[in-house]
């Protein structure tokens, strides 16, 4: 079975600008949350969703949003780009209440 | 003082020696306890989780939970290369569920041949 896939894996932006990341979970999971990772820090939780409502929410500025589509994938939206937002966006999925939770390899958000 | 605490390393242990990883948390009502391994440029990958005082063990892996002293440890026996990279401690956020981790910075560690 596939594990979370994300997409794209490396990308580079300029400040200001807009950018999508993408999700698939694992097939039968409905639970998504996203994670941003500064370099030399753990990951931290921007959001949780489950059969497409919001759950959850981090300590994270309005330019951050996400959803959830039917097919229980996920965008997550960061505005207004800042220096700051490069870093590693994490995607885990997982049976919801369930032990644990399941990493995507990660996509990697250059600022510039 | 921040809910989860790890030395940040780095932390060199001999080849085939035991390497031991710690942990503390801030909110006595946690319940469950993860360790995540990560490679440098990949993901983190779950290694064990714990729930009850005491030990788990998984092969080389033993966790140790200790819940009047609030800490959790990880002792990886046998060290090899390959064990080498950051290990993660994660505690749930408290009324909610594994999907919102609270991590430590990570314990950076080095096996050296």
């Amino acid at each position: 079975d596939a594990g979370v896939t994300q997409s794209p894996t490396h990308l580079i932006k300029t400040r200001g600008q807009h950018v999508t990341l993408r999700c698939s979970p694992i097939s039968g999971h409905k639970s998504v949350s996203w994670y941003q990772q500064v370099l030399g820090q753990g990951p931290q939780f921007i959001f949780q969703y489950y059969e497409k409502e919001e759950r959850g929410r981090g300590n994270f500025p309005d330019r951050f949003s996400a959803r959830q589509f039917p097919n229980y994938s996920s965008e997550l939206n960061v505005n207004a780009l800042l220096l700051g937002d490069s870093a590693l966006y994490l995607c885990a999925s997982s049976f919801l209440g369930r032990n644990t939770i399941y990493f995507g390899e990660g996509s990697w958000l250059t600022v510039v | 003082q921040k809910e989860v605490e790890q030395n940040s390393g780095p932390l060199s242990v001999p080849e085939g020696a035991i390497a031991s990883l710690n942990c503390t948390y801030s909110d006595r009502g946690s319940q469950s306890f993860f360790w995540y391994r990560q490679y440098s440029g990949k993901s983190p990958e779950l290694i064990m989780f714990i729930y009850s005082n005491g030990d788990k063990e998984d092969g080389r892996f033993t966790a140790q939970l200790n819940k009047a002293s609030q800490y959790v440890s990880l002792l990886i026996r046998d060290s090899q290369p390959s064990d080498s990279a950051t290990y993660l401690c994660a505690v749930p956020a408290a009324n909610f569920g594994n999907e919102k981790l609270t991590f430590g910075t990570g314990t950076r560690l080095t096996i050296i041949p």
